[in-house]
């Protein structure tokens, strides 16, 4: 089955400690994003990625990190100097970049 | 910069019967795409269905159908025969389809839809 995998599904971290959540797809797709959600909110968007080896900003990249070294993969490290980093992270993909994007399961991270 | 509204917070509605929850947008923008987010207690946002700016034909999908209205930048869903399943929170959501530095897809703050038996 094709389809976008995210782990882990619950993750905690203690203050200063740095945690990379994992985003995998198998839909051959080309863009790939990272977006965070509050309660009560929309998704707001962390980064992007169009192709392997580039990524760009999105609206609240402050804290965050990521890589694009294979198609399937787009890992998404939260720093120590993300000050608020308790929320839940989805992680999306699609064909290309104005086209629908397909979401996986969600990480719920929660700092102590 | 391209907003998206939705002005109803929660909605309920009796199971077999229909509901509308409503969407509006703002964008300089004459080509882009629409969508409609469901994100059930699971909390996995799933694609509902999605409609293109240049196509004047309203999308459907089974039960889920839109009504679509781009002079007044309108894209209400309606939910037909509704059953317990689709209780969840509803997402609008917009992107430009060239977007240039603009490009983002840009979401709605949602409405709560309880499905009651």
């Amino acid at each position: 089955d094709g389809g976008i995998t995210q782990s882990p599904k619950y993750l905690f971290r203690k203050e200063g400690q740095n945690v990379t959540l994992s985003c995998e797809q198998n839909l051959n797709h080309d863009a790939m994003y990272w977006y965070r959600q509050d309660p009560g909110q929309g998704l707001r968007l962390i980064y992007y990625s169009q192709i392997v080896n580039d990524f760009q900003k999105g609206d609240i990249a402050e804290g965050y990190s990521v890589s694009r070294e294979k198609k399937e993969s787009f890992p998404l490290t939260v720093t120590s100097a993300q000050k608020n980093p308790t929320a839940f992270y989805l992680c999306a993909s699609s064909s290309y970049r104005a086209d629908t994007q397909y979401f996986g399961p969600g990480t719920r991270l929660t700092v102590l | 910069a391209q907003t998206v509204t939705q002005s109803q917070p929660e909605m309920s509605v009796q199971e077999a019967e229909t509901v509308t929850l409503s969407c509006t947008y703002d964008t300089s923008e004459s080509d882009y795409y629409l969508f409609w987010y469901k994100q059930p207690p699971s909390r996995q946002m799933i694609l509902v269905i999605r409609q293109e700016a240049y196509k004047q034909q309203n999308a459907t999908e089974n039960r889920f159908s839109v009504n679509f209205q781009k002079a007044a930048k309108s894209f209400s869903l309606k939910i037909s025969d509704s059953q317990l399943g689709d209780a969840a929170m509803y997402f609008c959501a917009y992107i430009p389809v060239r977007g240039g530095s603009n490009y983002k897809l840009t979401f709605g703050k949602g409405t709560l839809l309880t499905v009651n038996p």
